[in-house]
């Protein structure tokens, strides 16, 4: 089975810009996770679907959004792009979410210049 | 005070040896899971836990619910066991990290 896939991997934008990053899933798996990685905050939890519908929220602005799509595929959104946004940007899919197994893909860096 | 605590921060080890990395949080969870990053970014689950204790190769996972407390074992380390190791709790509907123990493995 192929793994978790993102793209891109990697991304320069400038400040003000908008920024959408996908996610595709392991064939079969429902859930998907984002998470955002920086040096100074650690890892954090972003959002949660499962079915296209958004389970759960993690403490973010509204400046990120984020859907799935009917064949579990995901993207997630930032608009109004702040240097603070720079990140590692982590999915990662399992069968009904983080209350099980999940399975990262490689992340996404974004660079917010 | 960080609701997950993760000790010690930093671990040097020479191959072989035993290694132990804990977690404590504060919090009530559904579910304990032991994250491995190496350079680069890419994240491996290693384990999820909400009770007792899993084993798979070298990697040994335990969990104490009344005492919020989890350990994760490397027994026989060796220097491709250098990585991050995380630990992360699912509160409610959300899910919380630890600020991560880094392993280097000296051969």
């Amino acid at each position: 089975k192929a793994g978790v896939t993102q793209t891109p991997r990697y991304l320069i934008k400038t400040r003000g810009q908008q920024v959408t990053l996908s996610c595709s899933p392991i064939s079969g798996h429902r859930s998907v996770s984002w998470y955002q990685q920086t040096p100074g905050q650690g890892l954090q939890f972003l959002f949660e679907y499962f079915s296209e519908t958004q389970r759960n929220k993690g403490n973010f602005p509204g400046r990120f959004s984020g859907r799935q799509f009917s064949n579990s595929r995901s993207e997630m959104n930032v608009s109004t792009l702040e240097l603070g946004d720079s990140a590692l940007y982590l999915c990662a899919s399992g069968t009904s979410g983080s209350a099980n197994e999940q399975f990262f893909g490689p992340g996404t860096r974004l660079t917010v210049l | 005070k960080n609701e997950v605590e993760q000790s010690p921060q930093n671990l040097t080890a020479q191959e072989g040896e035993f290694i132990t990395i804990n977690c404590s949080y504060s919090v009530g969870i559904s579910a304990l899971h032991w994250l491995q990053q190496h350079p680069g970014g890419g994240i491996v689950s290693l384990f999820m836990l909400s009770s007792g204790k899993k084993k798979h190769g070298r990697l040994i996972a335990t969990i104490n619910i009344q005492e919020k407390h989890s350990s994760l074992h490397i027994t026989a380390s060796h220097p491709r066991d250098s990585a991050v190791y995380i630990c992360a709790v699912r509160v409610n509907n959300d899910m919380r990290f630890g600020a991560g123990t880094r392993l280097t493995v000296k051969p």
